[in-house]
This record gives C-alpha cells, structure tokens and sequence, in this order.
C-alpha cells in the first residue's frame, strides 16, 4: 500500500529555514492526476493547508505563506521536499505530507504521512 | 477564498447514539468535499470523499451527504473508536474541526 514519512528537523531556531522531506512508495508522482501535499497542524488546533505539487509539476502555495514556501519534487528519489523561510515560534507544530488524488481542480489526501513536530525556538 | 464551517465544535455524545456533524461552504462547492477522522497523536484518515462516497476500508456507519454548501457526516452508532476529532475539506481550506467526545 501506499506510504509516506516526513523527516527533517525537530527543532529549528527563530528566522532559520526549515527543510522538510517526505518519502513516499507505491506510487509515481508522474502519474496522471496525483500530487502531494504538506499540512501542517499547531498544537491543539486545527489541519492548515500549505502547498501542493502536481505529476506536472504545477505548485500550489497557501496565500498567507505563499513567500515562504517553496516545493520541489525528486521524481527518481520518491521524494518532495518543502522549505520554508524565516520561521518563527507560531509555526511550531506537526507537519505531515500526504499523497493527494486530484480530479479536475478538486482533491483530497489519502493516505498521510504520520507526521514530524517540529518546534521553533531560541 | 473558500471558507469551510463546522458545526458543532464539540459534541457530546454516547455509544449507540447517531451523530451528525455540518459543513458550510462560502459558496458552492458541487459535491467536492472529503471528511477526515483524526485520534490523538495520529494523522488524520480519510473517511469520505465527494461528498458521498465511503473510502475502502471505512466502516458502513459513516455517510455523507449533501451538495452545493451544506454537507453532513453522519454516524449512525456510535462506537468506542470513534470518539475523534473530525475534519472537513475541500481542497486547500479545511473545517475547523469538530471534537467528539464521551457523554
């Protein structure tokens, strides 16, 4: 069956970037009509969409972080890294990828990766 | 932007009873939603997606209806393993959750 696992770092300081991978299997990101996703989830509160990448290599960012956020794929590696600039305490929390089935314009995510808390802080 | 509304925030109930949570979209969303069961500690999982359609493997007291902006989740017995957190989505904006705990 599908899989994904988020690494990177666990702790990050305040204005550093953060780099995250995600390794998947049992699927291509070439494919037609998949992608993967990175959500991320602050302690306690609620799933905030980030960024997706397409089999095309389309990308899409959340407008409020659009100018942090950059994702690439490594098709050959299974692999799609996120980075995000300037971190700050509030984005402390757990990032998880998850592989999207895309219909159109809509889609959803299944399965997810189990997810890295990453905490930011001096 | 898209806005997603759920309702109730946290909603008690007891096993055996049917529980039924909302989803409001800003505008219509034609039956593009997917609703996702999230445990403590654990990634959240797909239960429904477009609107209706029960993912592999989920347990046949989970539905889902609706279309346009008003969607509902339903679970018609509850059981012990479903006292979760539950999240609906359409595509980059999701709901703001809805807790289901023990009466």
């Amino acid at each position: 069956q599908i899989t994904l696992k988020e690494s990177g770092p666990t702790l990050v300081k305040p204005t550093q970037t953060l780099t995250l991978t995600c390794t998947f299997s049992r699927f291509s990101l070439s494919a037609s009509g998949v992608g993967v996703g990175w959500i991320r989830q602050p302690p306690g509160k609620a799933l905030e969409w980030l960024a997706l990448i397409y089999w095309d290599d389309d990308k899409r960012y959340s407008p409020s972080l659009k100018s942090r956020l950059t994702i690439t794929k490594d098709t050959s590696k299974n692999q799609v890294v996120l980075t995000m600039t300037n971190m700050d305490p509030v984005d402390t929390g757990t990032y998880y990828c998850a592989h999207a089935l895309i219909v159109g314009v809509p889609y959803w995510f299944a399965p997810w990766g189990q997810g890295t808390l990453v905490t930011v802080s001096s | 932007d898209i806005q997603m509304t759920q309702s109730p925030s946290t909603l008690s109930a007891s096993v055996g009873d049917r529980v039924t949570i909302t989803c409001r979209a800003s505008q219509s969303i034609g039956s593009w939603l997917a609703w996702y069961q999230q445990k403590p500690g654990k990634a959240p999982k797909l239960l429904i997606y477009k609107a209706s359609s029960l993912e592999s493997g989920v347990p046949s007291r989970f539905s889902g209806s609706g279309s346009g902006t008003e969607f509902t989740l339903t679970i018609s017995s509850l059981q012990p393993d479903d006292f979760a957190t539950y999240y609906c989505q359409h595509s980059e904006t999701f709901g703001q959750g809805t807790k289901v705990e023990i009466k």
